[in-house]
């Protein structure tokens, strides 16, 4: 079962910075959240992740509330290429059941507009 | 370059009639796992390998088999393909299966099963 909730649709305009919510309320805490996205029919793509700190890498922004209980994916410039389904997964780092596999949720889909 | 990769792309077959879907990496990863994907259903596991020889079923594991003789590749195996297998798979691979460690997806097989 998805731990996540996040919302179904968003849009942004070319350029401007999207801001992707998360709600994992029940995370524990030896979770982390990951956040991958999948362009049309193509195969998931890593985007970031994070335990409790805020993560920065050449793609995104990566912020976690102080009590871990939601997480924002931040595109600083969106471009066209950037439209996509955007999932946010919460997966323990320790060998427990279920730690086998991602769980995708339905995910945000995301379109940037010209 | 690091990468997964899935032969073939894309797969029209008919009822009964066995197929393999290979699947190899290039990045000396452990772990390995099949999904497939379905309008409304999202992601689901197949199967998964902690290493060479080691596999284990996923979520819908009926109706495939899966090898792992070589770290690099992990085929799936249909012995009796049917109608309800037509569906877009995903091979993806991961350093390890404990950690942090983020997956790598291939592009894609889409299969169609007549």
């Amino acid at each position: 079962d998805a731990k996540t909730t996040q919302p179904p649709s968003m849009d942004c305009a070319e350029g401007r910075a999207a801001n992707l919510p998360c709600n994992h309320s029940t995370i524990s805490g030896n979770e982390y959240v990951y956040w991958y996205r999948q362009i049309h029919s193509q195969g998931p793509q890593y985007i970031i992740h994070g335990l409790k700190n805020n993560e920065t890498n050449e793609m995104a922004s990566l912020i976690i509330t102080e009590d871990r209980k939601s997480s924002t994916l931040i595109l600083p410039h969106a471009t066209l290429r950037d439209t996509a389904v955007y999932y946010c997964i919460v997966r323990s780092r320790l060998l427990i059941q279920g730690a086998q596999k991602l769980v995708f949720g339905q995910g945000t889909r995301l379109t940037i507009n010209p | 370059e690091a990468q997964v990769t899935q032969n073939p792309r894309y797969l029209i077959t008919v009822t009964g009639k066995k197929l393999t879907v290979t699947c190899s990496q290039n990045m000396n990863h452990e772990y390995m796992s099949w999904y497939r994907q379905d309008p409304g259903l999202g992601l689901r596991q197949i199967y998964y390998s902690m290493n060479v020889e080691v596999t284990d079923k996923g979520d819908v594991p009926e109706g495939y088999k899966v090898s792992r003789k070589e770290k690099r590749n992990f085929p799936l195996i249909l012995e009796s393909p049917s109608p309800n297998q037509t569906s877009l798979y995903f091979c993806a691979s991961s350093l390890s299966l404990a950690g942090v460690y983020e997956q790598y997806f291939g592009p894609g097989t889409r299969l169609t099963v007549t």
